[in-house]
């Protein structure tokens, strides 16, 4: 039961253009989601999140938008730089509370070409 | 953002035998989680840890493992009898005192059982 979905598993983008990678949740009840940057044997690294009560979060190049309607959101890198190829996860976790234990999908790995 | 530190980095143990991963965040934290990721596959929640109990926990998360707190700071989890199918990347994360609901990631210990 996938309850968050990266449904590209790859994507790649040229150096200074905007880098786009989607997420799609099924379960209504998540109300705090995350984008974590990942490489090879090294641990999740936090990169932004939003909460369900905005729709949308920004952080210098980094930018996540929120569609509750739609169960959707997505980051925006821009503008890419070589250092942001990794693999990128999106994950969710809710109601607020609970465990807060957080479901990822399966990654997208993002590769910006100099 | 908050330091985690794990022990082991890697760790090689033969089928049946009994591991202890280790992980000491470096500053007061209320919430503590294991995740594991097998190669190719997504990050998992394993079980969640709060008030010196466990607040929610995995299918994954059988009578083979435990947790525990054993001096108020090293939070670990043992693996007591391990399986070819336990190789995978163990993650210890925190969520900070902040009140805040984003969980950050230690590096991570590799399990391989042969």
């Amino acid at each position: 039961d996938q309850q968050v979905k990266q449904n590209s598993p790859s994507l790649s983008v040229q150096e200074g253009r905007i880098s786009i990678l989607n997420c799609d949740y099924t379960n209504s009840m998540f109300d705090y989601f995350l984008w974590y940057k990942k490489y090879p044997a090294e641990g999740p690294t936090f990169l932004i999140s939003i909460s369900s009560i905005k729709d949308k979060n920004e952080d210098g190049r980094f930018t996540v938008f929120l569609n509750k309607s739609a169960k959707h959101l997505s980051l925006h890198i821009v503008p890419s730089q070589p250092g942001d190829s990794a693999v990128y996860f999106c994950a969710a976790s809710g109601p607020a509370g609970g465990s807060e234990k957080l479901v990822f999908g399966k990654g997208t790995k993002l590769t910006v070409n100099p | 953002e908050p330091e985690v530190t794990q022990t082991p980095s890697h760790q090689v143990t033969q089928m049946g035998q009994e591991v202890i991963l280790r992980c000491v965040p470096i500053s007061n934290h209320l919430y503590f989680y294991w995740y594991r990721q097998i190669l190719g596959q997504k990050v998992e929640f394993l079980v969640s840890f709060y008030n010196n109990e466990i607040s929610e926990k995995s299918e994954i998360f059988d009578d083979q493992f435990s947790v525990e707190r054993p001096d108020g700071s090293n939070f670990t989890l043992k693996i007591r009898s391990t399986k070819l199918e336990d190789s995978a990347m163990y993650f210890c994360a925190i969520i900070g005192t902040s009140g805040i609901r984003t969980q950050y990631f230690g590096p991570g210990t590799r399990l391989t059982v042969l």
